[in-house]
C-alpha cells in the first residue's frame, strides 16, 4: 500500500521564481491538504483540495495556489519567492468520505524541502 | 485564530523512563490527533482522538482527549531509544475535515 509521495525531495530557486511541488495522495485517499512548516515550528495550514476545488484556505497570500487533478494527485504552486519561504513543504491526505471525524486523520509525505536564496 | 500551546518544549530522559506531555488550545476542538516527526521526515500518526474524555493507546502510547475539550496528553511509558524525536499535537475544530492546527512539538531525546 502506497503512502503519500511528493516530489522534489529538494528545491532550491532564488529570490522572486516560482515553483511547483507535487504530491500524490494514499491509496484510496481523495482529500489532499498543504501544509508549510519553518525549522523548529509545527506545520501551518496552507490549503485542503477536494474534488478538485480548494475547500480550506489558512492564512496565506495568493502568491500560494494549488491544484487538484481528476486522480486525486495534486500540486502546489508559489510564484515570486521569498527568502521566508524557506521550509519544508507536506502534503497529507485524507479520505473526507470516510465520514465523520476519521475524515480529519491526515497522513503526511516526507516533504520538499525548498530553499529560496 | 485558534492557538496550541504544547509543553515542555523539550525533554531530555533516561531509556525506560516514562514520558508525559501536552497541549492546550485557546479553542474548542473536536479532534485531537498526535504526531511524531523524525528528522527529514514527515509526521507520522500516533493516535487520534474524537471524544471528550476519551483515553486511546497505541502499544506503549497512551493519549487523551480532555473534558474541557480544549486539552490532550500523551504520554510514553518505559521509554526506549527509537522514541527519539518530535512530537506533535495538533487538532481539528467544528466539522471542518481540514484544518489541522499543530502545537510547537516537544523534541524528545532518550538517552541509553
Amino acid at each position: 500500500d502506497a503512502g503519500v509521495t511528493q516530489s522534489p525531495t529538494h528545491l532550491i530557486k532564488t529570490r522572486g521564481q516560482q515553483v511547483t511541488l507535487r504530491c500524490s495522495p494514499k491509496s484510496g485517499h481523495d482529500t489532499v491538504s498543504w501544509y508549510q512548516q519553518a525549522l523548529g515550528q509545527g506545520p501551518q495550514f496552507i490549503f485542503q483540495y477536494y474534488e478538485e476545488e480548494e475547500r480550506q484556505r489558512g492564512n496565506f497570500p495568493d502568491r500560494f495556489s494549488g491544484h487538484q487533478f481528476p486522480n486525486y494527485s495534486s500540486e502546489l504552486n508559489v510564484n515570486a519567492l521569498l527568502l521566508g519561504d524557506s521550509a519544508l513543504y507536506l502534503c497529507a491526505s485524507s479520505f473526507l468520505l470516510l465520514g465523520g471525524r476519521k475524515g480529519n486523520e491526515q497522513f503526511f509525505g516526507p516533504g520538499t524541502r525548498l530553499t529560496v536564496l | 485564530g485558534q492557538q496550541l500551546n504544547q509543553s515542555p518544549q523539550s525533554m531530555f530522559i533516561q531509556e525506560g523512563e516514562d514520558v508525559s506531555m501536552n497541549c492546550t488550545s485557546s479553542s474548542i476542538f473536536n479532534t485531537w490527533l498526535w504526531y511524531k516527526q523524525d528528522p527529514g521526515e514527515g509526521p507520522v500518526l500516533l493516535i487520534a482522538l474524537y471524544k471528550a474524555g476519551e483515553l486511546t493507546s497505541n502499544g506503549r502510547l497512551t493519549a487523551q482527549f480532555g473534558i474541557t475539550r480544549k486539552d490532550s496528553f500523551l504520554n510514553i511509558s518505559a521509554s526506549i531509544p527509537s522514541d527519539v524525536g518530535i512530537y506533535f499535537c495538533a487538532g481539528s475544530g467544528g466539522t471542518s475535515y481540514g484544518k489541522l492546527t499543530f502545537g510547537q512539538g516537544t523534541i524528545l531525546t532518550v538517552h541509553p
